[in-house]
């Protein structure tokens, strides 16, 4: 099975504040990572596919990066709007997600 | 638009099957390349996936499950449905069904999860 391991667990930024999350894979996925956002009482959403790709409407603040089994997720300018918990998701082998980073307004 | 709606009873016993349905509409479950997903999450924790199923019938669980889970399709009713025998307590989650799109782009299959269900909470309680 392939883990998914995401750090921090949670974090805490100011509105403006860049913003990144790891994530990192138990062995190498290629580039077949997801990021999803998930807002209290609803369902995930697709933010980046294939490690990078933006999803069509999703804000260019957020991006994504890496390969192999270092991955990296990033708010360039945090809003209020995106208090949320994040997770990635790999797709190589079965399908398995991170536990989440909770991201917080300071 | 898609949309894809979870049924099913809210208490279930422990020992007993859990059974939920997720109803497809705004599209045929038949049409395109697409999957059909089961998802978890517990109160305050993160997702699990569950298994997937093609129109074909062709399934995938997750290993830590597959002995108590079957997924199954009917085409006719633009439906799929999950089923989880021997639940615990550990088994109270909110169940979500998913659409996991597969596309092709040069030379690599990508997929991803691009339309999902509210959410249907099931508590394994006497």
């Amino acid at each position: 099975d392939i883990q998914m391991t995401q750090s921090p667990s949670s974090l805490s930024a100011s509105v403006g504040d860049r913003v990144t999350i790891t994530c990192q894979a138990s062995q190498d996925i290629s580039n077949y990572l997801n990021w999803y956002q998930q807002k209290p009482g609803k369902a995930p959403k697709l933010l980046i596919y294939d490690a990078s790709n933006l999803e069509t409407g999703v804000p260019s603040r957020f991006s994504g990066s890496g390969s192999g089994t270092d991955f990296t997720f990033t708010i360039s300018s945090l809003q209020p709007e995106d208090i949320a918990t994040y997770y990635c998701q790999q797709y190589d082998n079965l399908r398995t997600f991170g536990q989440g980073t909770k991201l917080e307004i300071k | 638009q898609v949309q894809l709606q979870e049924s099913g009873p809210g208490l279930v016993k422990p020992s007993q099957t859990l059974s939920l349905t997720c109803t497809v509409s705004g599209g045929s479950i038949s049409s395109g390349s697409y999957y059909w997903s089961w998802i978890r999450q517990p109160a305050g924790k993160g997702l699990e996936w569950i298994g997937r199923i093609y129109t074909s019938g062709s399934t995938n669980y997750n290993p830590s499950l597959k002995s108590r889970v079957t997924i199954s399709v009917d085409t006719s009713k633009n439906q799929f449905s999950l089923k989880l025998s021997s639940v615990t307590a550990a088994d109270t989650a909110v169940y979500y069904c998913a659409r996991e799109r597969s596309r092709w782009i040069l030379s690599s299959n990508l997929y991803y999860f691009d339309y999902w269900g509210q959410g249907t909470l099931v508590t394994v309680s006497s």
